[in-house]
């Protein structure tokens, strides 16, 4: 069975451009996370979708970051413009039901702003 | 939010020797989970626990959620080199189930 698919695994921008992230979850999980990993640190969670839904988006700074689950399958995360202190990993997680605590993680996008 | 603190934050170890790290909070977890992080990759889940006083092992992992549901403890036995990583401990909180993730403990061992 796949895992979590993530893409780009690499991305390298100039400040100030977009940047997306791509995520495609296991097969069947209707519930998907999008973390931000710093370096040396945990992963931290931006928002979390119950299929289309967003039901904890309390992390996600909204000026820049946006996502979308349209189908309630893939996901999108969106950053513009992005900034110098956005480098970090971001890391896409699906679980089966809301209240599942066993999340399985994709490999992570790894964000460098220049 | 709730923190859990790890320690240590990093380890040089020998190959074979036994290693144990701990995870502690302020605030009662109802579930302890451990992950381990390979440079380059996501968390992989290595243990649950759900049970106060329990302990689970995985091959020649074996983890403790603590009596006062405060912390839990992992212990690696006979390590080998591909036990290289950074081992996390989280736990869900809130009512949203978030997943709130220690800093990790880098892990190293030598040959």
């Amino acid at each position: 069975e796949a895992g979590v698919v993530q893409s780009p695994r690499y991305k390298i921008i100039e400040k100030k451009q977009p940047v997306a992230f791509w995520c495609n979850p296991i097969s069947g999980h209707n519930t998907l996370y999008w973390y931000l990993q710093n370096l040396g640190q945990g992963p931290e969670l931006l928002i979390r979708y119950e299929n289309e839904e967003a039901v904890d988006d309390s992390q996600l700074p909204k000026d820049r970051f946006s996502a979308e689950r349209l189908k309630g399958v893939d996901s999108t995360l969106k950053i513009q413009p992005a900034e110098l202190g956005d480098s970090a990993v971001y890391l896409c997680a699906s679980s089966f039901g809301a209240g599942s605590d066993t999340q399985y993680f994709g490999p992570g996008t790894r964000l460098t702003v220049l | 939010g709730q923190q859990l603190n790890q320690s240590p934050q990093s380890m040089f170890i020998q190959e074979g020797e036994d290693v144990s790290m701990n995870c502690t909070s302020s605030s009662i977890f109802n579930t302890w989970l451990w992950y381990k992080q390979d440079p380059g990759e996501g968390p992989v889940l290595l243990i649950a626990l759900y049970k106060a006083g329990e302990l689970t092992s995985n091959g020649r992992l074996t983890a403790q959620f603590g009596i006062t549901r405060k912390d839990s403890f992992l212990n690696i036995s006979a390590s080998i080199p591909s036990d290289v990583g950074i081992y996390f401990c989280a736990g869900p909180s809130g009512s949203a189930r978030q997943l709130t993730f220690g800093s990790g403990t880098q892990l190293t061992v030598l040959p």
